[in-house]
């Protein structure tokens, strides 16, 4: 069972735009999220995080907002670039005994010069 | 440095075969994870390790054997895969097992492939 689902396998975007990737959770227990950016042939870095207790987190050109009552969360990039293409994957871990990360299948992003 | 290192990048090997896969990280955490990532689906948890201590079996099968002789180092040792198990292994570490936020640092994963 998938507790973690991402349900675009893509996005493409202009460069310049906004790019919003989405994500979606079904434990309530969760309580802290994160973004990681993979590109081809290296595996994923953290990108930008956020607990529970906040809605929205900003750094630089990454915004990540989370809306508990509706279990989803997303990703801004403002303004998208190049480079930004990859893709992205949000994960999510709660409070226990381990840390254990669950992960979406993750989103391709295009960003179009 | 990138902090975690994989080797080998890419590993191409027969169904009787054995062979390992290594991880190290430079980061002085104390747990670290296998993690498997077949093509569109979700990264799956394998292993967990804790100051040398494997604390989690994700329901792996046996022909996948986790060896972690001190908290820098990480071993996957493979025997009689099946083609399925065919797919991105990658190895991540953090500071510590327990609490909700710290985030992993990923090694560049080692591409396997069974034939």
């Amino acid at each position: 069972d998938q507790q973690v689902k991402q349900n675009s396998p893509s996005l493409s975007v202009q460069e310049g735009r906004i790019s919003i990737l989405n994500c979606d959770y079904t434990n309530s227990m969760f309580d802290y999220f994160l973004w990681y950016k993979k590109y081809p042939a290296e595996g994923p870095t953290f990108l930008i995080s956020i607990s529970s207790i906040k809605d929205k987190n900003e750094d630089g050109r990454f915004t990540v907002f989370l809306n508990k009552s509706a279990k989803h969360l997303s990703l801004h990039i403002v303004p998208s670039q190049p480079g930004d293409s990859a893709v992205y994957f949000c994960a999510a871990t709660g409070p226990g005994a381990f840390n254990k990360f669950y992960f979406g299948s993750g989103t391709k992003l295009n960003v179009k010069p | 440095e990138t902090g975690v290192t994989q080797t080998p990048r890419h590993l191409v090997m027969g169904m009787t075969n054995k062979k390992s896969l290594k991880c190290e990280q430079h980061l002085g955490h104390n747990a670290m994870y296998w993690y498997k990532q077949s093509a569109k689906k979700p990264l799956e948890l394998m292993f967990v390790y804790s100051l040398e201590e494997r604390v989690e079996n994700n329901s792996v099968p046996s022909r996948f054997s986790p060896e972690c002789p001190n908290s820098s180092h990480l071993f996957l040792h493979l025997h009689t895969l099946q083609p399925e198990d065919s797919a991105l292994y990658l190895c991540a570490s953090s500071q510590d097992v327990q609490g909700g936020d710290t985030e992993a640092f990923f090694g560049q994963g080692t591409r396997l492939t069974v034939v």
